[in-house]
């Protein structure tokens, strides 16, 4: 069975610090997506990336920026120089390959980051 | 193109109550599902479909059914509502495949069984 952890519940931050969310999944395939969605007071689901199985390539876009260590089950995401409107839940998530699985996610608990002025 | 909607955006229900959670997606997505958020648990997937006429369990399909006449709508039946199943519900729609898709979510319906 998959599974994702967050194991940071909450995140405090002072605004321009950087923050890094730590995502560890378990999975048996060898072909699999990892996702990160951002979740706003506002309450809807924003998604941020996606990433495959064979792409261990970090990526960066903007402020935002994810680590995929694949020998460590881990998928990262680091905010830098944060911003009060970054202040939301942020969820890790992973699917299958198989199109019998369909696209059913398995998503971590959450991570709530609090960024203050 | 409004996306995925819900509706209602609010409920409340007493204890033993039924009602339906509606879904509707313009994208023409093949795969729509249902999803509640709980706090420190993420979100769990109830029930999903691969298409009209094909729905198949999640991971908390108890107290729940759904069906699928059409492409763009996916209703979420509470057959006898429990306090348990207070809860924000999401609906989401993508392409169906090989999980690389992204899901595209809708606002989400906030449920409280009183």
């Amino acid at each position: 069975a998959q599974k994702v952890t967050q194991a940071q519940t909450e995140i405090s931050v002072v605004e321009k610090e950087d923050v890094t969310l730590d995502c560890v999944y378990e999975t048996r395939d060898t072909t699999y997506y990892l996702f990160w969605y951002k979740q706003p007071p506002s309450g809807e689901l924003v998604f941020l990336i996606r990433r495959n199985s064979f792409d261990e390539q970090n990526e960066i876009s903007g402020r935002y920026s994810w680590n995929f260590q694949k020998s460590t089950s881990s998928f990262n995401f680091t905010i830098t120089a944060s911003q009060v409107v970054d202040s939301a839940v942020y969820f890790c998530a992973l699917s299958e390959e198989t199109k019998a699985a369909g696209n059913k996610l398995t998503f971590g608990g959450g991570t709530r980051v609090l960024v203050k002025p | 193109n409004a996306g995925v909607t819900q509706t209602p955006k609010f409920q409340v229900l007493k204890t033993g109550q039924s009602m339906t959670l509606q879904c509707a997606q313009d994208m023409n997505h093949e795969y729509m599902s249902w999803y509640r958020q709980d706090p420190g648990m993420g979100l769990r997937l109830i029930h999903y479909s691969v298409g009209a006429g094909i729905t198949d369990q999640g991971e908390v399909p108890n107290g729940y059914n759904v069906s699928r006449s059409t492409t763009e709508d996916f209703p979420l039946r509470l057959l006898s509502a429990a306090p348990s199943q207070t809860s924000v519900y999401f609906c989401a729609s993508s392409p169906w495949g090989t999980g690389s898709y992204e899901q595209y979510f809708g606002p989400g319906t906030r449920l409280t069984v009183t």
